[in-house]
């Protein structure tokens, strides 16, 4: 079974600038979550949906960052305008409800505003 | 504000040791998880270990859960190089469907 995919791996981009990032949870999974990573802050959880449905962004940061999920198996994170203190490594997970909340997390994309 | 905070903060040790790795967390929970994080790479999930277990086996790891101290540790017997990598504790916070993670342990295993 193909894992949770995430694209780019990699993206630089210029502060100001719209940027998006893409994820695929593992088909059948009706979780799905969006994580931030950087040495200071550690991984945060920024918003996490329910069957296709946002349940909690208390960890959005700013209103420049929006998250969708138009259906099942596609999401996206998007930042506009992208500023310099963005650059982090950013993480989707998915998971299936069930016996446990183990979740499964994609490669990451790290992200470099400059 | 983080829930589970791990200890040490970095490890080193040699081929065939013993690593042990703590995590205490702050509220009640349904259950605690050991993720491991290969550098350049996502998490992956090695084990979990539910509030009402105290002891739990995967291979070569060994999780144990104090819930009146709200701590855990994580041991990894007989290490080898391979094991190199970060180890994050993550809880939930009584709900079910959010993680919260620690800082993470990072660990070096020299061969």
């Amino acid at each position: 079974d193909a894992g949770v995919i995430q694209s780019p791996r990699h993206e630089v981009t210029e502060m100001g600038q719209e940027v998006t990032l893409r994820c695929k949870p593992i088909s059948g999974h009706d979780y799905l979550f969006w994580y931030r990573q950087t040495m200071m802050r550690g991984l945060e959880l920024l918003i996490y949906f329910n069957n296709n449905v946002p349940i909690d962004d208390s960890g959005m940061p700013e209103d420049r960052f929006s998250a969708k999920m138009p259906n099942a198996s596609f999401s996206t994170l998007k930042i506009q305008p992208s500023e310099p203190r963005d650059s982090a490594v950013y993480f989707c997970a998915s998971r299936k409800s069930g016996l446990t909340n183990e979740q499964f997390f994609g490669p990451g994309t790290r992200l470099t505003v400059l | 504000s983080q829930q589970g905070e791990e200890d040490p903060q970095a490890l080193s040790i040699q081929e065939g040791e013993n690593a042990t790795m703590n995590c205490s967390y702050k509220t009640s929970i349904n259950n605690l998880q050991w993720y491991r994080q290969n550098s350049g790479r996502g998490l992956v999930h090695l084990i979990l270990i539910r509030s009402n277990e105290r002891e739990k086996h995967s291979g070569r790891l060994r999780v144990t859960l104090d819930t009146s101290k709200k701590s855990s540790s994580l041991l990894i017997t007989a290490s080898r190089a391979a094991d190199t990598a970060s180890y994050f504790c993550a809880t939930d916070d009584g709900g079910y469907n959010k993680l919260i993670f620690g800082a993470g342990t990072r660990l070096a295993v020299h061969p």
